[in-house]
C-alpha cells in the first residue's frame, strides 16, 4: 500500500518559476527522501531529511518536513527546461525499504 | 551513476513463457531491490535481497520469484507470465540498506506481454 501522496499530480510552470509539489504520508517515519524520474529512465536520488530536522537545502532544492501533519513539499527554484521530469517522495518502511509515492510529473517551458 | 545495467531493457513475450530479468551491479552493495512501476500506482516493491541466497518478499510478490547466486547479480523470474505482469521493472541498491541510505536505480525493463 502506498505511504506517501504527492500532490499535484502534475505541474506545468514557464522557466525562473518555481515548482512546489507536496507529499503526504500515514504512519510514522524515520526519515523521508526525494527522487526524481526522467522520462525512460530510472529513479535519481536527490535529497534525505531525518524526522529530527524541519529543512534541508541542496543547490536549487529546498525539503521541508513537517512531521505533526505527516507532511514534506519539495520547491524547486528558478526552474529550468531541464528539470521537467517526475519527483517522488519515499518514506521507511521497516529498515531495509521504502515505500514510493505516486509521484508529481513536472513540466517547464522554455 | 551507480553502476548498475539491467537486461533485456525491453521485452514482448506471450502469456505463459517464463521471463527472466536481470539485474547486474558493479558497487559490491549488500542490498539489491526490484520493483514495478505502473501507471497510478508508483513504484512497488516485488522483491529484495539482504545479501547472497537471502532474499525476502516485498508488496506484489505473487507470480515472481527471485535468486541471488552472486552479489553482483539478482535475477527476476517470472514463471508463468501473465498480462497482468505488463510493466516497467526497475532494480535498485543499496549499500547498508538501512533507512538512511538512498537506493540507486538502473533504467529499467520495459516487459510486454501479450
Amino acid at each position: 500500500s502506498q505511504q506517501g501522496e504527492e500532490d499535484p499530480q502534475a505541474l506545468s510552470i514557464q522557466e525562473g518559476e518555481n515548482a512546489t509539489m507536496n507529499c503526504s504520508y500515514k504512519t510514522s517515519i524515520n526519515n523521508l527522501q526525494w527522487y526524481r524520474q526522467n522520462s525512460g529512465r530510472g529513479l535519481v536520488h536527490l535529497i534525505l531529511i531525518r524526522s529530527n530536522e524541519r529543512e534541508k537545502h541542496s543547490g536549487r532544492l529546498r525539503v521541508t518536513l513537517d512531521t505533526s501533519k505527516k507532511s514534506s513539499s519539495l520547491l524547486i527554484t528558478a526552474s529550468r527546461a531541464a528539470d521537467t521530469a517526475s519527483y517522488f517522495c519515499a518514506t521507511d518502511a521497516g529498515f531495509q525499504k521504502l515505500v514510493f509515492g505516486t509521484g508529481t510529473r513536472l513540466l517547464v517551458s522554455p | 551513476d551507480a553502476g548498475i545495467t539491467q537486461s533485456p531493457r525491453h521485452k514482448v513475450t506471450e502469456t505463459g513463457t517464463p521471463v527472466t530479468l536481470r539485474c547486474h551491479q558493479t558497487e559490491n552493495h549488500r542490498y539489491m531491490y526490484w520493483y514495478r512501476q505502473d501507471p497510478g500506482h508508483g513504484l512497488r516493491l516485488i522483491h529484495y535481497s539482504y545479501g547472497v541466497k537471502d532474499t525476502d518478499k516485498g508488496e506484489v510478490s505473487d507470480g515472481y520469484s527471485v535468486s541471488r547466486s552472486k552479489t553482483e547479480d539478482f535475477l527476476l523470474t517470472l514463471e508463468s507470465a501473465t498480462s497482468s505482469q505488463t510493466s516497467v521493472y526497475f532494480c535498485a541498491i543499496s549499500e547498508s540498506g538501512g533507512y538512511n541510505q538512498p537506493q540507486h536505480f538502473g533504467d529499467g525493463t520495459r516487459l510486454s506481454i501479450l
